[in-house]
């Protein structure tokens, strides 16, 4: 059961333009979502983050929307760059069970953002 | 600052051997998750060390096993490999705390890709 989802495997975008990551989950636990980026070979790097007390956060090019009522959120990147390009990650992450334990991430299946010169 | 390390970056065993996976978390922090990221999928939470102790574990059998010692730095054992175990493995650390503040992120090493022929 996939807890958090990525339904749009890949995304093209011209230089310049606007890119929308979309991102659904199903689990009304969760009360801290992240995105990260990955290129080939290396581990995810961390991008922005929100938590489930906030619709917006913002950081550079970078935006996050949250729609808590939809379980929806959005990761919006303005002007979108050729360095961009990499696949996404969502995760979501729910305050531990055992309050001795930390939080783990639950992910998405990724989205391939490719921009265009 | 080091950043989170592994090693090794690249392997290959054989059906039914044992392999050893190494990582050295961020300074400053005391709690390692392990995640298995396999080919065009999210990475899957594995299990999570804090004080030398496994805390939470993902849906993985017994042949997935840890340690972690005294300084933060933290082994992946996987006995009796199967075709399946092919994967990135990834190491996160947390910083202190984590679990009780709805903030931060998780910082991710560059992985160790193992091949099992």
């Amino acid at each position: 059961d996939q807890q958090v989802k990525q339904n749009s495997p890949s995304l093209s975008v011209q230089e310049g333009r606007i890119s929308i990551l979309n991102c659904d989950y199903t689990n009304s636990m969760f009360d801290y979502f992240l995105w990260y980026k990955k290129y080939p070979a290396e581990g995810p790097t961390f991008l922005i983050s929100i938590s489930s007390i906030k619709d917006k956060n913002e950081d550079g090019r970078f935006t996050v929307f949250l729609n808590k009522s939809a379980k929806h959120l959005s990761l919006h990147i303005v002007p979108s760059q050729p360095g961009d390009s990499a696949v996404y990650f969502c995760a979501a992450s729910r305050e531990p069970q055992d309050a001795g334990n930390n939080r783990k991430l639950i992910w998405g299946l990724g989205t391939s953002l490719a921009v265009n010169p | 600052d080091a950043g989170v390390t592994q090693s090794p970056t690249h392997l290959i065993k054989t059906r039914g051997q044992q392999v050893t996976l190494r990582c050295s978390p961020k300074s400053g922090h005391d709690t390692v998750s392990w995640y298995q990221q396999a080919l065009g999928q999210g990475p899957q939470f594995i299990f999570q060390y804090y004080e030398e102790e496994e805390r939470q574990r993902g849906n993985f059998p017994d042949r997935f096993s840890g340690h972690q010692f005294p300084n933060y730095s933290s082994e992946l054992n996987v006995n009796a490999l199967l075709l399946g175990d092919s994967a990135l493995y990834l190491c996160a650390s947390s910083p202190v705390g984590w679990n009780r503040v709805a903030g931060g992120e998780l910082f991710f090493g560059e992985g160790s890709r193992l091949t099992v022929l």
